[in-house]
């Protein structure tokens, strides 16, 4: 069974400072990783994806990735209020079916 | 615009009666799929589609049943409801899965209550 591991939170985080939302996966065959952001009752939008070790940075938005820790990341700077919302780690296995956790629920206070 | 349609948002029927939610997208997308979404469960895959005539289950597929006839459209259907299929469910859809971003396209999902 693959498997991805987040804290369900919820993560509260003061408005301004950097969440920090972390992940691990099972399939070591995984070569692909997306983050996806869910608010409340709506459906998840993909904001970042990453395919190699190292960081990648969009914006306020930077991802992590290390595949021999099996760990991914995602960092978020500068927080806002609006950032509030359920964060979805997607690893992609080496059959291209995205493995979906139950996320880590975020919470921005203002 | 671009988008996935799925009718109906919100229904809630009775056990063993048999229903049908729409799913379509004007994407021109070769990969659709639904998914089920529980509170405090990731998104669970259902059935999947490659293509026009192409379909897979995925993780849960018991119970439902689905077909790729247009390539712009992947209804779901619920033979014989039960109670546990109560549940939001969300279409999606990409371009092929093997060359894509990983950027799946989802609709506003549809919340179904079986009683």
């Amino acid at each position: 069974q693959k498997e991805v591991e987040q804290n369900s939170g919820p993560l509260s985080v003061p408005e301004g400072a950097i969440a920090s939302l972390n992940c691990t996966y099972s399939d070591r065959g995984s070569q692909s990783f997306f983050w996806y952001r869910q608010y409340s009752g709506k459906s998840p939008e993909l904001i970042m994806f990453i395919y190699s070790n190292g960081d990648k940075e969009d914006g306020r938005f930077t991802a992590q990735l290390n595949k021999a820790s099996q760990y991914v990341s995602l960092l978020i700077r500068d927080s806002q209020p609006s950032d509030s919302a359920t964060y979805l780690c997607v690893p992609r296995d080496s059959n291209y079916q995205l493995i979906w956790g139950a996320g880590t629920k975020l919470i921005i206070k203002p | 615009e671009a988008q996935v349609t799925q009718n109906p948002r919100y229904l809630i029927t009775v056990t063993g009666k048999k229903l049908t939610v729409t799913c379509s997208q004007n994407m021109n997308h070769e990969y659709m799929s639904w998914y089920r979404q529980d509170p405090g469960l990731g998104l669970r895959q259902i059935y999947y589609s490659m293509n026009v005539e192409v379909t897979d289950k995925g993780d849960v597929p018991e119970g439902y049943k689905v077909s790729r006839k247009e390539k712009r459209n992947f209804p779901l259907i619920l033979e014989s409801p039960s109670p546990n299929q109560t549940s939001l469910y969300f279409c999606a859809s990409s371009f092929s899965s093997q060359a894509n971003t990983g950027e799946l396209f989802f609709g506003e999902g549809s919340r179904l209550t079986v009683l």
